[in-house]
């Protein structure tokens, strides 16, 4: 079946540092992939997404490319800063539901 | 336009109760998804309801159901709790018009079972 892997935390990260969370997925057919960020206490908020293969979402200087051929949407970052420390998820969408990976812990130091 | 409303945010019961919980979608979207988020299992999906019918199920037991209203907003409810219900429950809305629409998610529900 349908599933998607992250790359396991916590990672922790010293401001201004570079991001990468790694995602691959397995899916039938060509689905729509999503980054989804939740902060403490806090639900699921969009990051980004691509719907098609070679499509680069972003958004807040996060950027993610959808790859068909190594089957990956793999997260980065320029310059974290502390305000980023939070737990990224990476989505795919299959018949109408999202699968989600096991989530991504950051935390980015001053 | 404002986004996914959750009531209650928090709820305490013991085992054997019911609860319902209660979701708003973004105003114009028709589909409503319910998943339920453990530090165990992760983020799995429960249901969806689109325009008042189930549309998609997850592998959840018959103690979970939902329903959605004409309005579009929807309802979970949990029979018999157990205590590994206890856990964040999201409600995520989009406009339906596609499988592979985008879902934004509302704050959730966090449910503890005693």
């Amino acid at each position: 079946g349908d599933s998607v892997t992250q790359m396991e935390g916590p990672v922790t990260l010293s401001e201004e540092a570079f991001l990468t969370i790694n995602c691959t997925y397995t899916a039938t057919g060509y689905p729509s992939l999503f980054w989804y960020v939740q902060y403490p206490g806090e639900g699921l908020q969009l990051l980004l997404k691509a719907t098609k293969a070679d499509d680069k979402g972003s958004n807040k200087g996060f950027e993610a490319t959808y790859r068909k051929e190594t089957t990956s949407f793999h997260l980065e970052k320029g310059s974290v800063q502390v305000s980023d420390s939070a737990v990224y998820f990476c989505a795919l969408s299959a018949g109408g539901k999202l699968i989600f990976g096991q989530g991504t812990e950051l935390s980015v130091k001053p | 336009k404002a986004g996914v409303t959750q009531t209650p945010r928090y709820l305490i019961k013991t085992r054997g109760q019911q609860v319902t919980l209660s979701c708003s979608p973004i105003s114009g979207h028709r589909s409503v998804s319910w998943y339920q988020q453990t530090p165990g299992q992760g983020l799995q999906f429960l249901f969806e309801y689109f325009s008042e019918t189930q549309r998609n199920k997850g592998n959840f037991p018959g103690r979970f159901s939902g329903r959605q209203f004409s309005n579009s907003r929807s309802e979970m409810n949990v029979s018999t709790l157990e205590l590994g219900d206890s856990a964040l429950y999201l409600c995520a809305s989009s406009s339906g018009d596609s499988r592979a629409d985008t879902q934004y998610f509302g704050p959730g529900t966090r449910l503890t079972v005693l």
